[in-house]
Parts: structure tokens; sequence; C-alpha cells
């Protein structure tokens, strides 16, 4: 199995400001994902972070608000910029080996709360 | 729109009870099917999981849930819960090739 660290695993912002959440993997995986929880519900996938090209969001997020980075095969970073009320969650990292097993690991999260 | 459902969304319960989740998804061909637990304050673990084999699947802490193709069903069950299962269940489907869809999750509370 992976385990997944965070960082921050919780943080206090102000509107207007940006944000960046670290993660990384203890093995090497194929896929890691980004996740947001709101509060009392399910898991919404952001986007899939691809190692050396440009992430794939899902439907309603958008690279200007989400930029994500994958420099290598165990680091990613989710920024969330220009932040609001509304962007107070709880962001997970999230990997898969592909190669050897298709098992979705999680992070510990990231409880965001934007003044 | 394919989709992945979970019948209950607060289920309250007396320690030594047996617990069944339902879970439902919409996808046709190959999936491989989760169940992902979320304890009060930590993070979420994976329960049990089933990729092909026998379709009954035992996990952590006397788990279990059957894969019922036919039914599009993987519903999850505990013959006697404990204190201690209070969390919350999510249900999650990987269709092969594509990305993992959750389930809008169970809350389960157990009373002493």
């Amino acid at each position: 199995s992976a385990v997944i660290s965070q960082k921050p695993s919780r943080d206090i912002c102000q509107r207007g400001t940006s944000l960046t959440i670290q993660c990384q993997v203890d093995s090497q995986v194929t896929m890691m994902f980004w996740y947001r929880q709101q509060p009392g519900q399910s898991l919404t996938l952001i986007a899939t972070a691809n190692q050396g090209s440009e992430a794939t969001y899902e439907s309603g997020f958008v690279i200007d608000k989400f930029p994500i980075s994958r420099p290598n095969l165990t680091f990613s970073t989710l920024t969330v910029s220009n932040m609001s009320p509304e962007d107070s969650s709880i962001y997970l990292c999230s990997a898969r080996d592909g190669r050897t097993q298709e098992t979705q690991y999680f992070g510990p999260g990231t409880r965001l709360l934007v003044l | 729109a394919q989709s992945v459902s979970q019948h209950n969304h607060h289920v309250i319960l007396s320690e030594a009870a047996s617990l069944e989740l339902g879970c439902n998804y919409s996808y046709g061909g190959t999936v491989n099917l989760f169940w992902y637990v979320q304890y009060p304050g930590q993070h979420l673990q994976l329960l049990l999981k089933y990729f092909s084999g026998d379709p009954l699947v035992k996990g952590i802490k006397g788990f279990e849930a059957e894969f019922i193709k036919s039914k599009f069903s993987f519903n999850l069950r505990k013959p006697s819960v404990q204190w201690s299962d209070t969390a919350e269940y999510f249900c999650a489907v990987n269709p092969l090739g594509s990305k993992l869809s959750f389930g809008a999750g169970t809350t389960v509370t157990v009373r002493a």
C-alpha cells in the first residue's frame, strides 16, 4: 500500500489569497489525484495530476483556480487561488499505481477555512 | 448518467446489532469495487475491495461485502457492530480505464 502525507494539515486563510497544498507519496505511483470533500458530503474529484504534463480537470474545475503541479512520480501540489469562503473544504490527495494494483489510497487531507 | 448510489444516508443502531449498507452502481462492463471508511477526525481508509474471483470479500474489522453482478450491487455487512464502528462509509466504483467514483456516503452511528 502507498502511504500519503499532506502539508499543511489545516490552515485558515483570508479571502483573495492563495494556498498551496503539498502531497508526498512514499513510493512511485503512476496516478495522482486531488479531491475536495465539503462538510458532510462525499468526495468530488478536482483533477488528475499528470507527471510531466498539464493536469486533467473535471467539469466545474479550472486550471486558473486550481493549478496543479506534478514534477515527479511521488510528489504533487494543488494551489487554491484567489480564495473565497466557498472554498472552505477538505482537500485530499490520492494515489494509485496502475502498474501493480488498482487500489487507490488517500492522504489525511488538508482542512481549509477561508474567512 | 453513470453513478454510485448508497441507499441509506444515516443509520443508527445499537451495539451487537447487524449492519448492512446498500450500494448500487450503474456502470456497465468490468468494475473494481471498494468500501472506504472515515472514522471521526480521521482520514479515509480502505475497508475492503473486490477486483475478481469470489464475490464475497472479507475486509478489516469483521466487515464483508458481496458483489452481485446481476444486481449491480456491492453491499457491505457486519454481523455485530461495536461502538467503534461509528463512522462514515463510502462505496466507490472504478470502471476499468476510468476514474474512481464515490457514493454519497452513509453515516453509521452505533449506540453503546
